[in-house]
């Protein structure tokens, strides 16, 4: 099993370009999510899905757009990228408790 | 609102233990603990749910007072294994897992 994997694992965008963000995993699960992660401040929950077909915004969703395109896929999409968007994104997927995380997309927007 | 974490960093020497704590200022369903290593993605260490269920790695102990909304991770003997950046993330409801996480706790343990 491959777990959750990501793709690309880094990424240089120019400040307006768009993007996606691809995410899919191999173990059943119902739940994904997509994180980003920034210095001193832990990991914040960008947009996630309970279930194949059902979104959910979390705490910082302004600026972003998901597609959960199948039980295995969800993708995160940037539509006009800014600086502040600059991070690394993680994707994750769950079960009935443990959260399993894919290695993590580095972004830089300038 | 973001769990507070403390200590925000701790230094030990290998053998040596350590607490950390997590605190929210809601009634929490449950409470997760997490481990990064430098570069790498976070790794689930163990899960305490409301009511006294707990899931997770056998060498790790931790504590939920549901009173206080608190939660505590006990590392003993610590090695040289155990450095890393260690989170805890607050559901306020079950299903779904949607965690809020704090900003983390930064391990390192010396020889």
């Amino acid at each position: 099993n491959a777990g959750v994997t990501q793709t690309p694992k880094f990424q240089v965008l120019k400040t307006g370009q768009s993007m996606t963000l691809q995410c899919a995993q191999d173990m059943n699960h119902n739940s994904m999510y997509w994180y980003r992660q920034d210095p001193g401040m832990g990991l914040r929950l960008i947009y996630y899905s309970a279930s194949e077909g059902t979104t959910d915004k979390g705490e910082v969703p302004n600026g972003y757009n998901v597609s959960r395109l199948n039980k295995r896929e969800f993708s995160l999409r940037l539509e006009s990228a800014a600086p502040s968007q600059t991070s690394v994104y993680f994707c994750a997927s769950s079960g009935a408790y443990e959260q399993y995380f894919g290695p993590g997309t580095r972004l830089t927007v300038t | 609102q973001q769990p507070v974490q403390s200590p925000q960093a701790v230094i030990l020497r290998e053998g040596e233990d350590a607490v950390i704590n997590c605190s929210s200022s809601k009634a929490l369903y449950s409470v997760h603990w997490y481990r990064q290593k430098h570069g790498e993605a976070p790794v689930f260490l163990m899960i305490l749910l409301k009511g006294g269920e707990q899931k997770g790695h056998e060498k790790i102990s931790a504590s939920f007072n549901e009173k206080k909304q608190q939660s505590s991770l006990y590392l003993t003997a610590s090695q040289l294994s155990y450095s890393g950046t260690y989170f805890c993330g607050t559901a306020l409801t079950g299903g779904g897992n949607k965690l809020t996480f704090g900003t983390g706790t930064q391990l390192k343990v010396e020889l």
